[in-house]
C-alpha cells in the first residue's frame, strides 16, 4: 500500500541542524510531489516547502529561506528535510505530505517526526 | 501572503448535533479549499477537497461549500468519532499553502 514512513524523534540544541527523512513506498516515487509541513506543541499547521522528487527542484516558505533545504534520494524513494540553527521555536512534529496528482492538498501522510530544541 | 481565518476556535456539540465550522481567505481562492481532521497524535486526514469534493471513503455526513473567500465545513449528524480538530487549507497560492488555526470540537 501507498504509504510514508518517516525517521524518529530528535533531540537537538539550539543552533544545532536536523535532518529528517520520508521514505516512500507503493507508488513510483517520483510522480509525486512532496511536501513539508510541521505542528508545534498545540499549535496549527505550518506548510514549509515543496520537493520536486524528479528533478530535485524545491520552493521554500520565506519564513524558513536559508535554514531549510530540502534533498531527495531517488535510489531509495526518500526525501529528507533539513533545519538549521534551530532554536526552541523549531520544536514541533515535521510531517511529510504527497501532493494529489489533482490538486496541492494531501491524502498521505507521513507518521510525523518530533523534533525537540532544548538546551 | 494569503491567511486563513476559521471560526470558531473551539465549541462544544453534541452527539447527532448538525454543525458548521467557517474558513475565510484574506483574498479570492477560488474553489482550491480542503478540509482535514486531525486527532491527537496522528496526522490529519483529509475530508474534502475542491472546496465541495468529498475525499473516497469519508461518511457522507461531511459536506464542504463555498468559493471565493467564505467556505464552510458541514456535518449533519455528529456521531462520537468526530470529535477531533478541523483545518482548512488554501492551495491557490501553489506552490506555497496556508492553514487556518484549527476548530477544535469537543463533547458537549
Amino acid at each position: 500500500q501507498v504509504q510514508l514512513v518517516q525517521s524518529g524523534a530528535e533531540v537537538k540544541k539550539p543552533g544545532a541542524s536536523v535532518k529528517v527523512s520520508c521514505k516512500a513506498s507503493g507508488y513510483t516515487f517520483t510522480s509525486y510531489y512532496m511536501h513539508w509541513v510541521r505542528q508545534a506543541p498545540g499549535q496549527g499547521l505550518e506548510w514549509m516547502g515543496i520537493i520536486n522528487p524528479s528533478g530535485g527542484s524545491t520552493s521554500y516558505a520565506q519564513k524558513f529561506q536559508g535554514r531549510v533545504t530540502m534533498t531527495r534520494d531517488t535510489s531509495t524513494s526518500t526525501v529528507y528535510m533539513e533545519l538549521s540553527s534551530l532554536r526552541s521555536e523549531d520544536t514541533a512534529v515535521y510531517y511529510c505530505a504527497r501532493e494529489d496528482l489533482s490538486g496541492s492538498y494531501y491524502i498521505i501522510w507521513g507518521q510525523g517526526t518530533m523534533v525537540t530544541v532544548s538546551s | 501572503a494569503i491567511r486563513m481565518t476559521q471560526s470558531p476556535s473551539s465549541f462544544s456539540a453534541s452527539t447527532g448535533d448538525r454543525v458548521t465550522i467557517t474558513c475565510r481567505a484574506s483574498q479570492g481562492i477560488s474553489s482550491y479549499l480542503a478540509w482535514y481532521q486531525q486527532k491527537p497524535g496522528k496526522a490529519p486526514k483529509l475530508l474534502i477537497y475542491a472546496a465541495s469534493t468529498l475525499q473516497s471513503g469519508v461518511p457522507s455526513r461531511f459536506s464542504g461549500s463555498g468559493s471565493g473567500t467564505d467556505f464552510t465545513l458541514t456535518i449533519s449528524c455528529l456521531q462520537s468519532e468526530d470529535f477531533a480538530t478541523y483545518y482548512c487549507q488554501q492551495y491557490y497560492s501553489y506552490p506555497s499553502s496556508t492553514f487556518g488555526q484549527g476548530t477544535k470540537l469537543e463533547i458537549k
